[in-house]
This record gives structure tokens, sequence and C-alpha cells, in this order.
């Protein structure tokens, strides 16, 4: 069974850093594309962040571009994201999502249960 | 980038009636387009994929069509358990971007 599990959230200052990890089990973690997609409370799904499977290729959301940074670790099923300088609009739940693989499309096939990230003055 | 826009938002419709929910890109996308659904508290869900292809393990009752710049979301007959929020999602190009979402509410 596939399964993705987020941790690492929480009530963090503004400006202040936070390091979101999401543990991958079930599937080969180095085959396929990850993604974070968040969700402010109450509103609509954000993408945030993209890694091809080899962790060479990466993508970023330009309100979190020069803040936010993806990694992957296939070695420990692990996916990563470094936020730094963090503000208000950063509040939200983290989901770290599978891409489905299937075509050159990104397509969010598996999600976790999120973590949820607040942004405090 | 490309802008997703949904409707309705929000509607209200009754066991056993069929539902559509529309999605229109800013630009042509092709079939590049998905379906989620997110029932309260929980993660989303994919539904349909390219357009109008059903993911595995999802109802029949599900589907999707269009191409380029309109697509439509169809739940041929609605079941309590069909209460959620549904989402599309372009995948053509990035910033792959999200409709605002329509919750379906059961009468």
């Amino acid at each position: 069974e596939v399964q993705l599990v987020e941790s690492g959230g929480g009530l963090v200052q503004r400006g202040g850093s936070l390091r979101l990890s999401c543990a991958a089990s079930g599937f080969t973690l180095s085959s396929y594309h990850m993604n974070w997609v968040r969700q402010a409370p109450g509103k609509g799904l954000e993408w945030v962040s993209y890694i091809s499977s080899g962790g060479s290729t990466k993508y970023y959301a330009d309100s979190v571009k020069g803040r936010f940074t993806i990694s992957r670790d296939n070695a420990k099923n692990s996916l990563y994201l470094q936020m730094n300088s963090l503000r208000d609009e950063d509040t939200a739940v983290y989901y770290c999502a599978r891409d489905l693989g299937k075509t050159a499309a990104v397509t969010f096939d598996y999600w976790g249960q999120g973590t949820l990230v607040t942004v405090s003055s | 980038d490309i802008q997703m826009t949904q409707s309705p938002s929000s509607l209200s419709a009754s066991v056993g009636d069929r539902v559509t929910i529309t999605c229109r890109a800013s630009q042509s996308i092709s079939t590049y387009l998905n379906w989620y659904q997110q029932k309260p508290g929980k993660a989303p869900n994919l539904l349909i994929y390219a357009a109008s292809s059903l993911q595995s393990g999802v109802p029949s009752r599900f589907s999707g069509s269009g191409s380029g710049t309109a697509f439509t979301l169809t739940i041929s007959s609605l079941q309590p358990e069909d209460l959620a929020t549904y989402f599309c999602q372009q995948s053509y190009s990035t910033p792959w971007t999200f409709g605002q979402g329509t919750k379906v509410e059961i009468k």
C-alpha cells in the first residue's frame, strides 16, 4: 500500500525556518517524481514545488522561489522541503504528492495526510 | 501562468441526480487536465487524469470530458459519499495550477 507521511510542521515566527519531511513507503521512491502542494485554511490548492525522480530537476512556484528548497533522499525513502524566511501567507497544510508517472504531465496520484505550518508574528 | 476557473462555486443536488462541474483554462491545454475530490478534513484524491481517464479504483459514475479550454466533470448519479469539494488542475505547464474548487452538497 502506497503511503506518504508528512512531518515537521508547527508554529514558527515570521522570518523563521522549518524543514518538512515526507516518508514514503509501499513503492520505490526513486522511480517517481514528487511534489509539495499546500492549502491555506479554508482555501484552494496551490502547487509549491516539484523534484524529478533522480533529483536533478526542480521547479518552484514564484511565491516560494528563493525561500524554499526541495530535496530528496531516495536511499532513505524521504522527500524534504526546507522553508526559510517564512511569511504569514505561507500558513497552510502542506501535502507531499506523488506524480502518477504515466505521462509527461504532472498529475498527483497519491497524497499524504498533510502537515500544518502556522506562521505567526 | 494558466488560470483555471471552475463553475459553479457550489451546488446542492439530490441523491441520484446527474451533476456537472465545468472548468475553463485561460489558454489551450489540450487534454492536460485532472480532477480531484477532497472530502472534509482529508487530502485530495485523484479522480480523472488526462481529461477523461478514470483513475484506478474510482467509481464509474465519475467521468470527464473536454479539450482545449473547456472541460467537464460529471457525476452520473450523485451518492451521499460524494459530498466533497472538487478541483480541476492543469498539467500542461509549470506552474501547475488548480481551479478554485466546487463544493458539492447533498440536499
